[in-house]
C-alpha cells in the first residue's frame, strides 16, 4: 500500500534560517506526492506537487521540495524561514487506486520563532 | 470566491444521535471527499465521490453514509453517533479533468466541522 512518513512531530527554526520538514514514501510504481500546509483552525492548502521531472519542485509561499528517489523522500525546503511559516504540514502520496485520493502523513508541526 | 463550504464548524452529539455534515463547492469540481482528522495520524479518507450518483469507500467508512445527487453538495451523515467519531472532519474537492480520471489535480479544502460525541 502506498505510505509516507513523517519523522518528526515538530521542527524548531529561527526566522531567517533555512527549514526542511522531512518526508519518505513508500510506493508501487511511479510516485506522486504532495506537500499541503494547515494553519490554525484552517483546512488544508495545497503547496506543491510532484509527478515527473525535475527533482526540484517549485511550490507556493517560496517553499520548494526536492524529489530523492534513491532515498525514497519527498523534502520540503524554504531558504529562509518567516515567523509566518509557523504551521502544520502535511506529506501526501495518491492512492494506487488513483484519482485524487491521497494517503497523508501524520503531519509536522513547524514553529519558526522571532 | 466561495470555494469548499462547511457546515456547522462545532457539533456537540450524544452517542446515538444522527446528524448530516453538509459541504458544498461553487467550483464545479466533480471529485468530492470526506476525511478525518485526529491527532497523530493525519488524515484518513472516509468516502468519495467522482461524480452526481456515484460514491465509493475510503480507508475508514464504517458508521458514516454519503450521497451525491448534485455535483455541487456532498453531504456525510452519521447514522448513530459514537465516541469515536470525535474528530474534526474536512471536505475535498479536485477537479477530475477530461474524461474524469486526472490523477495530479489539487484538492480544496474546506475549513472544517469540529464534531465531539459525548
Amino acid at each position: 500500500a502506498q505510505s509516507v512518513a513523517q519523522p518528526e512531530d515538530q521542527v524548531n527554526v529561527a526566522e531567517g534560517n533555512p527549514l526542511t520538514v522531512k518526508c519518505t514514501y513508500s510506493v508501487s510504481g511511479n510516485p506522486y506526492l504532495f506537500w499541503y500546509v494547515q494553519y490554525p483552525n484552517r483546512g488544508l492548502q495545497f503547496l506543491l506537487k510532484y509527478i515527473t521531472g525535475d527533482n526540484l519542485v517549485k511550490g507556493s509561499y517560496g517553499f520548494e521540495a526536492e524529489f530523492n528517489k534513491s532515498q525514497t523522500s519527498f523534502h520540503l525546503k524554504k531558504p529562509s524561514a518567516l515567523v509566518s511559516d509557523s504551521a502544520l504540514y502535511f506529506c501526501a502520496v495518491r492512492d494506487i487506486r488513483g484519482f485524487q485520493k491521497l494517503v497523508f502523513g501524520t503531519g509536522t508541526r513547524l514553529l519558526v520563532s522571532p | 470566491n466561495a470555494g469548499v463550504t462547511q457546515t456547522p464548524k462545532f457539533q456537540v452529539l450524544k452517542t446515538g444521535q444522527s446528524m448530516t455534515l453538509q459541504c458544498a463547492q461553487d467550483m464545479n469540481h466533480e471529485y468530492m471527499s470526506w476525511y478525518r482528522q485526529d491527532p497523530g495520524m493525519g488524515l484518513r479518507l472516509i468516502h468519495y465521490s467522482v461524480g452526481a450518483g456515484i460514491t465509493d469507500q475510503g480507508e475508514v467508512p464504517n458508521g458514516y453514509n454519503v450521497s451525491r445527487s448534485t455535483t455541487e453538495d456532498f453531504p456525510l451523515r452519521l447514522l448513530s453517533a459514537a465516541p469515536s467519531q470525535t474528530s474534526v472532519y474536512f471536505c475535498a474537492s479536485s477537479y477530475s479533468g477530461a474524461g474524469g480520471r486526472a490523477t495530479n489535480e489539487k484538492l480544496f479544502f474546506g475549513s472544517g466541522t469540529q464534531l465531539s460525541v459525548l
